[in-house]
């Protein structure tokens, strides 16, 4: 099956830096989703995508649905100490249509902010 | 908004217990509800597709006469642990979306599981 690589698996940054993280594919995807997880939490949607080379903005976040759509990256600009989180991109693949629209999610990237 | 509860948020019980796990959707209809296994420090694995109306969906390796999923109306789908043991205590999630084309997924709160 697909499979997203999401990297970095974790980063510690100081209060005030900016973050930046990514999701490659070796395969096409026709959306990708960025969702933030709290520790006993389920995900919360950050950002959607839905276009190549789309760039969209929530707040200090961006995230960018790469040209190939084999790729996306996610940037946190000033980080605070609430950053704390794992950070899952996730992507709809062309097959995985129908009525199911399975997502393929990356493995995480831990974010730690030092304040 | 796109709001996902489930509940319970945490259950602790007794090996060979039967467990339920409901997950609704609260201002949207889901025709596809998704059940997720999540283990520490992991992400989240995909269980099972519920589908309104019709028979869930699981994925490769998963017991469907274990875990049993029903999905009865477009805003409720329950999660079923049968006969719990030990190694079923996991974090479950579920999540919901909006009918149409690569909706994203809206996640509730997660239940975590815990057999003894």
């Amino acid at each position: 099956g697909q499979q997203l690589n999401q990297s970095p698996q974790s980063m510690f940054i100081q209060e005030g830096e900016d973050v930046s993280m990514n999701c490659t594919s070796s395969s096409i995807f026709n959306t990708w989703l960025w969702y933030k997880q709290d520790p006993g939490e389920g995900p919360v949607l950050l950002i959607a995508l839905y276009k190549a080379g789309e760039l969209t903005s929530n707040g200090r976040l961006t995230a960018q649905f790469g040209i190939t759509r084999k790729d996306s990256f996610l940037n946190i600009s000033a980080s605070i100490p609430s950053d704390v989180g794992i950070y899952f991109c996730a992507g709809h693949a062309p097959n995985s249509g129908g009525s199911n629209y399975k997502l393929t999610f990356g493995k995480g990237t831990l974010l730690t902010v030092n304040p | 908004g796109a709001v996902v509860s489930q509940h319970p948020s945490w259950v602790i019980c007794k090996s060979g217990t039967s467990v339920k796990i409901e997950c609704r959707s609260l201002d949207f209809q889901a025709t596809t509800m998704f059940w997720y296994r999540q283990f520490p420090k992991q992400s989240l694995m995909l269980m099972a597709t519920s589908n309104e109306g019709s028979k869930a969906t699981y994925e490769q390796g998963v017991e469907k006469d274990k875990f049993l999923i029903n999905h009865a109306s477009l805003t409720l789908s329950t999660l079923t642990v049968t006969s719990a043991h030990p190694e079923d205590s996991s974090f479950y999630i579920c999540s919901a979306s909006r009918t149409g084309s690569f909706q994203p997924q809206h996640f509730g709160d997660g239940t975590r599981l815990s057999i003894l």
